[in-house]
């Protein structure tokens, strides 16, 4: 079946880089994109989405750029904080009930 | 504070002993959904329900349950639990319609011997 992976399961950076987490995904239909964060004990934590008609959403330093072309979606963390270490998690939503089909998560460590 | 609740958050019970993880929403949102997190496999959907008396099985059904009675609940039941259902389970709830994120609870640690 198709499936939302991740080409990175680990990803070491140092505290102030920028860190960029990839995600690939199957599903030509996807409309709608997810980036979670999930930190040790707690359950996901929404950072930021973005649309199919869209190909760059910008937050408080994030970044998710989508290429529908490639069928590839990316994760930029600016200036990347020991606070930002955590699994993180792509999900895309298919069709009318509302359903998310989560990457595998790649997991961020940031060094100080 | 808007959030999804679980209880209990850890459980540890034996093999054929009927458990209930209760889900609690404040949002109002019509949707709710359960997911198994297991390592190497991700976050599973398990079962959904759109609106009160409106369920669905997601992509990993067998074994449990699910009832909508009321819009802020939604309690996943395992009638019969089994060592394979040993996981981590959340819970999550949205509005319909359009694109809008999924906010998740804490989730509930379940050991199954």
């Amino acid at each position: 079946g198709e499936s939302v992976g991740l080409h990175l399961p680990t990803l070491s950076v140092q505290e102030g880089d920028n860190s960029i987490i990839n995600c690939a995904y199957s599903n030509s239909a996807s409309d709608y994109f997810i980036w979670y964060k999930q930190e040790s004990g707690k359950g996901p934590q929404f950072i930021i989405d973005i649309r199919s008609n869209m190909d760059k959403r910008q937050g408080q330093r994030v970044t998710v750029l989508l290429n529908k072309t490639v069928k590839h979606l990316s994760l930029q963390i600016a200036a990347t904080q020991p606070g930002d270490s955590a699994v993180y998690f792509c999900a895309e939503m298919t069709g009318s009930n509302y359903k998310l089909t989560f990457g595998k998560g790649t997991l961020l460590t940031v060094n100080p | 504070e808007a959030q999804v609740t679980q209880n209990p958050r850890y459980l540890i019970t034996v093999t054929g002993k009927k458990l209930t993880v209760t889900c609690s929403q404040n949002m109002n949102h019509e949707y709710m959904s359960w997911y198994r997190q297991d390592p190497g496999l991700g976050l599973r959907q398990i079962y959904y329900s759109m609106n009160v008396e409106v369920t669905d099985k997601g992509d990993v059904p067998e074994g449990y349950k699910v009832s909508r009675k009321e819009k802020r609940n939604f309690p996943l039941i395992l009638e019969s639990p089994s060592p394979n259902q040993t996981s981590l389970y959340f819970c999550a709830s949205r509005v319909t319609g359009g694109a809008y994120e999924q906010y998740f609870g804490p989730g509930t640690r379940l050991t199954v011997t």
